[in-house]
């Protein structure tokens, strides 16, 4: 009930498409998704975050869906761009633990090619 | 920028001795976590701290390991008896705030990465 399934495991676009990575979880308890994107060699970085008040959230090439209903969030990057190449996570959090807990998805490496 | 800095950057053991990994928080955050990733896995918690106590921790964080703010600045997690399963990276984050609050973005550091042989 902890988990968060991402997938798919890796992506592969051309510079100019659209990627999408999915995630979905099973704990109706979890308030909080944000997505982190990792270079290699650094730790993961915040990339943007929705609350399951709003069903969509976009921060200028990056836009989070979010299905409450079916217990499933998105992440699209229009205009993929080579520099976009990195691994990116998926997560949830939930208020009742605090809050201080992330729960992390497998993982999506994405390469974009020129 | 403000960012989270730690050392080692890399730490070759021993199975059974004993590690520290170091942490320095960017200074006006108040919430700490150290999250692990296994080669090629996902990025796992295992423990906050604030207020100087442990405000939650995972099923992996068991009594071989242990956390400390020894000082104002540093954050410290130790490995009693290090096994050949604790080969991983080892990231330390800290926060402002709460995770799911707005002011609750987690910062990463690049990681320690482990060995235990």
């Amino acid at each position: 009930q902890q988990q968060v399934k991402q997938s798919p495991q890796s992506l592969i676009v051309q510079k100019g498409g659209i990627s999408i990575i999915n995630c979905a979880y099973e704990n109706t308890a979890f308030d909080y998704f944000p997505w982190y994107q990792q270079f290699p060699g650094k730790g993961p970085a915040l990339l943007i975050a929705i609350r399951p008040d709003v069903s969509e959230k976009k921060e200028g090439r990056f836009t989070i869906s979010f299905n409450k209903s079916a217990k499933q969030f998105s992440l699209h990057i229009m205009d993929s761009q080579p520099g976009d190449s990195a691994t990116y996570f998926c997560a949830a959090s939930m208020r009742e633990t605090s809050g201080s807990r992330l729960t992390f998805g497998e993982g999506t490496q994405l390469t974009v090619n020129p | 920028e403000p960012e989270v800095t730690q050392t080692p950057s890399h730490q070759v053991t021993q199975m059974g001795q004993e590690v520290i990994l170091r942490c320095v928080p960017i200074s006006n955050h108040l919430y700490f976590y150290w999250y692990r990733q296994i080669l090629g896995q996902k990025v796992e918690f295992l423990v906050s701290f604030y207020n100087n106590e442990i405000s939650e921790k995972s099923e992996i964080f068991d009594d071989q390991f242990s956390v400390e703010r020894p000082d104002g600045s540093n954050f410290t997690l130790k490995i009693r008896s290090t096994k050949l399963e604790d080969s991983a990276m080892y990231f330390c984050a800290s926060s402002e705030n709460f995770v799911y609050l707005d002011t609750g973005e987690l910062f990463f550091g690049e990681g320690s990465r482990l060995t235990v042989l």
